[in-house]
């Protein structure tokens, strides 16, 4: 693994249906995101951890939960997928310190039906 | 609200200078970002500001005035690579990035 990465590429989902989507990262980062895009919209942050066993929301967390039980991983999941979680899916990490930029997965193109 | 503008989409020609504006809102401040981002792709850094002025990497510059909350992206000798969105995001009061829309940028030669 060299950076960041997020499985599955792309899914088709039943409404109602329970989904996890995974989020790895090899740099020892301590924050992770979770971002939403949706066309026309910027980037919307779901959840946030600025470091292993912490979590926070962010501007769109309803019907989304995270985890941080260590520093690689970040998993999102839908409890109960609905239509309007149809989107773009982007997983991000950072050093965390101030100034720093944070670094993309290559997303999860999610279609709830 | 916090609020962040960019243009929907830009045309430029090839070897040209283009100028991306941003302008923005926000609940504090403690920098700005641009990102690249190629369709189907991830956004990828640009550049960053958090003083008055201009910040030059190569073909690429940026420039901040916090007292006006605005910034703006040059783009010179620019390439047909160059097609992409470019995203602005504003750092806030708690340290989250707060995204404009982008700027879609068409190259044409």
């Amino acid at each position: 693994i060299a950076g960041i990465t997020q499985a599955p590429t792309s899914q088709i989902l039943a409404a109602g249906r329970r989904m996890t989507l995974r989020c790895t990262q090899d740099m020892r980062h301590n924050a992770m995101y979770w971002y939403r895009q949706d066309l026309g919209l910027g980037l919307r942050l779901i959840h946030y951890s600025n470091t292993a066993g912490t979590t926070g929301k962010g501007e769109v967390p309803d019907g989304y939960s995270v985890s941080r039980a260590n520093t690689d991983d970040f998993p999102l999941t839908l409890a109960s997928a609905v239509p309007s979680q149809t989107s773009v899916y982007f997983c991000a990490s950072s050093t965390g310190d101030g100034g720093n930029e944070q670094f993309f997965g290559p997303g999860t193109r999610l279609t709830v039906l | 609200g916090q609020n962040i503008d960019q243009p929907t989409e830009m045309t430029a020609t090839e070897g040209a200078i283009v100028q991306i504006n941003c302008t923005y809102q926000t609940s504090g401040f403690n920098g700005l970002f641009w990102y690249q981002q190629h369709a189907g792709e991830a956004p990828t850094f640009l550049s960053y500001n958090v003083l008055d002025g201009l910040e030059e990497k190569g073909r690429f510059s940026s420039f901040l005035s916090r007292s006006k909350g605005y910034s703006y992206l040059l783009l010179k000798e620019l390439q047909m690579k160059d097609s992409a969105s470019y995203l602005c995001a504003v750092r806030d009061s708690n340290y989250q990035l707060i995204w404009g829309a982008g700027t879609k940028l068409i190259i044409k030669p």
